[in-house]
C-alpha cells in the first residue's frame, strides 16, 4: 500500500462546477496536510494547508482534514478554466513530506 | 514571498555527457534543499535532501555517483547528471527552504526538463 493514494483522474468538469479533490494516507503520524497546484512543465504552488483535523477556507477553496478516516479533501467552487492543471496532496510530520501521484483537472469553458 | 529559481529550464545532452542544473533561492537563505525528479503523468519522487555545508541525503533506490549534489552555500544548489543515460530524461524539480520555516513550508522552483538523446 503506497503511504499517499490519490484518485489520479484525469477529470473534466464545466466552468462553475464544484470540484472534489480526495487523498487517503496510512501514516497516522503526518500532522500538515497540504494542496499544491502545478501547471504543466512548472513547478508546484502551494495553494493551502492545513494542521491536523478540520476545515480551512481560502477563496474558491476549501481543504478539509479528516484524521479519523487519514482522509483529505479540497473542494473547488465555481470552477474555473484557469484551475486547469495537476492537483498534488502533499502531507509531512518531522523531516518526512510526502506527495499524492496528483489528479489531472481539466475545467471546459 | 520566497523565490526559487533553476538553471536551465530546458536542457538537451547526448548520452554519456553530464549535465549541471542548479538551483537558486533569489530573496531568502535555504539552509535545507530537495531535489525531485517527475515522469510525465506522475507524482514528483524526492530525489535527495541535502543541508548547506553537509552531504546530501539520497533516497533508496537514487545513485549518488550518478546524481551529485552539492549545496555549497544557503542560496545556491546544484545536481549534475553524471554519464546522463535517455532513461534520466525527466523534469527535475527543486525546492528550498529556511531554518525558520514551518513544517508545510517548501518553495519549488520551476523545474528543468532534461532531455537526453
Amino acid at each position: 500500500q503506497k503511504e499517499v493514494e490519490q484518485d489520479p483522474g484525469p477529470l473534466s468538469v464545466p466552468e462553475g462546477a464544484i470540484v472534489s479533490l480526495n487523498c487517503t494516507y496510512s501514516n497516522s503520524a503526518f500532522q500538515y496536510f497540504m494542496w499544491y497546484r502545478q501547471y504543466s512543465r512548472k513547478g508546484p504552488e502551494l495553494l493551502m494547508y492545513t494542521y491536523s483535523s478540520g476545515n480551512k477556507e481560502d477563496g474558491r477553496f476549501t481543504a478539509q482534514v479528516d484524521k479519523s478516516s487519514k482522509y483529505i479533501s479540497l473542494f473547488i467552487r465555481d470552477s474555473q478554466p484557469s484551475d486547469s492543471a495537476t492537483y498534488l496532496c502533499a502531507m509531512t510530520y518531522g523531516q518526512n513530506f510526502v506527495f499524492g501521484p496528483g489528479t489531472r483537472l481539466s475545467v471546459l469553458p | 514571498g520566497a523565490v526559487v529559481s533553476q538553471h536551465p529550464s530546458w536542457v538537451i545532452c547526448k548520452s554519456g555527457t553530464s549535465v549541471k542544473i542548479e538551483c537558486r533561492s533569489l530573496d531568502f537563505q535555504a539552509t535545507t534543499m530537495f531535489w525531485y525528479r517527475q515522469f510525465p503523468k506522475q507524482s514528483l519522487m524526492l530525489m535527495a535532501t541535502s543541508n548547506e555545508g553537509s552531504k546530501a541525503t539520497y533516497e533508496q533506490g537514487v545513485e549518488k555517483d550518478k546524481f551529485l549534489i552539492n549545496h555549497a552555500s544557503l542560496t545556491l544548489s546544484t545536481l549534475t547528471v553524471t554519464s546522463a543515460h535517455p532513461e534520466d530524461s525527466s523534469f527535475y524539480i527543486c525546492s528550498a527552504r529556511g531554518l525558520r520555516d514551518s513544517p508545510y513550508e517548501q518553495y519549488f522552483g520551476p523545474g528543468t526538463r532534461l532531455t537526453v538523446t
